[in-house]
């Protein structure tokens, strides 16, 4: 029972190297969602996936780009990684809809530094 | 733009003090309002709270939620070190089923 699978765990970057974060979950849900996570920030919504084939900006989008690759798989692409993108990131996926089971499942996170 | 307010920001106590935190919010259509605990990893799940002035509970842990007041506490009695940890509140809602995040208290239990 894996849940949410967030590869890697840990990634060090130069500034301007590209990257791409992964996520997988095995619990066939519907809805995708990546976040960051900064000291004293709480978890902003870089962007999100309502559904297999749709794709939404959420928060703080600048500098990311995303793919639902298919209804398991949900990739962050950084493209000329920054320090202001030093954080630790979160995947997770919850059911499509809303009602008494609803909930995040969240990966294990990766915590990106980038020099 | 809904939004998510938590207060204190940290808060440090003794073992077998009692601990509230608090939530408010701004929403434009209100589904459920949720409280995580987040240790070293991942957030996971302690409440979610729908309807106002049913107080939810797990153990030492209890959360109601006040539609009137637009907040939510949490209230952690005769705390233990093992209760330090952050503590998000988030909110669901508007159309699209995603949670807006507070920023979190940092709860320390001191021995």
């Amino acid at each position: 029972n894996a849940g949410v699978t967030q590869t890697p765990k840990f990634q060090v970057l130069k500034t301007g190297q590209s990257m791409t974060l992964q996520c997988a979950q095995d619990m066939n849900h519907n809805s995708m969602y990546w976040y960051r996570q900064d000291p004293g920030m709480g978890l902003r919504l870089i962007y999100y996936s309502a559904s297999e084939g749709t794709t939404d900006k959420g928060e703080v989008p600048n500098g990311y780009n995303v793919s639902r690759l298919n209804k398991r798989e949900f990739s962050l692409r950084l493209e000329s990684a920054a320090p202001s993108q030093t954080s630790v990131y979160f995947c997770a996926s919850s059911e499509a809809g809303w009602g008494p089971n609803y909930g995040y499942t969240f990966g294990s996170g990766t915590r990106l530094t980038v020099v | 733009e809904d939004k998510v307010v938590q207060s204190p920001l940290s808060l440090v106590v003794h073992e077998g003090d009692t601990v509230t935190l608090n939530c408010s919010y701004e929403v434009t259509n209100f589904r459920s309002l949720l409280w995580y605990k987040q240790e070293k990893k991942a957030p996971t799940f302690l409440f979610m709270l729908t309807s106002s002035g049913i107080e939810k509970k797990s153990g030492r842990l209890s959360s109601i939620l006040d539609k009137k007041e637009l907040s939510s506490i949490l209230n952690i009695t005769a705390t233990q070190t093992g209760d330090s940890a952050i503590y998000l509140c988030a909110l669901l809602g508007g159309s699209n089923y995603k949670l807006t995040f507070g920023k979190g208290t940092l709860l320390t239990v001191n021995p």
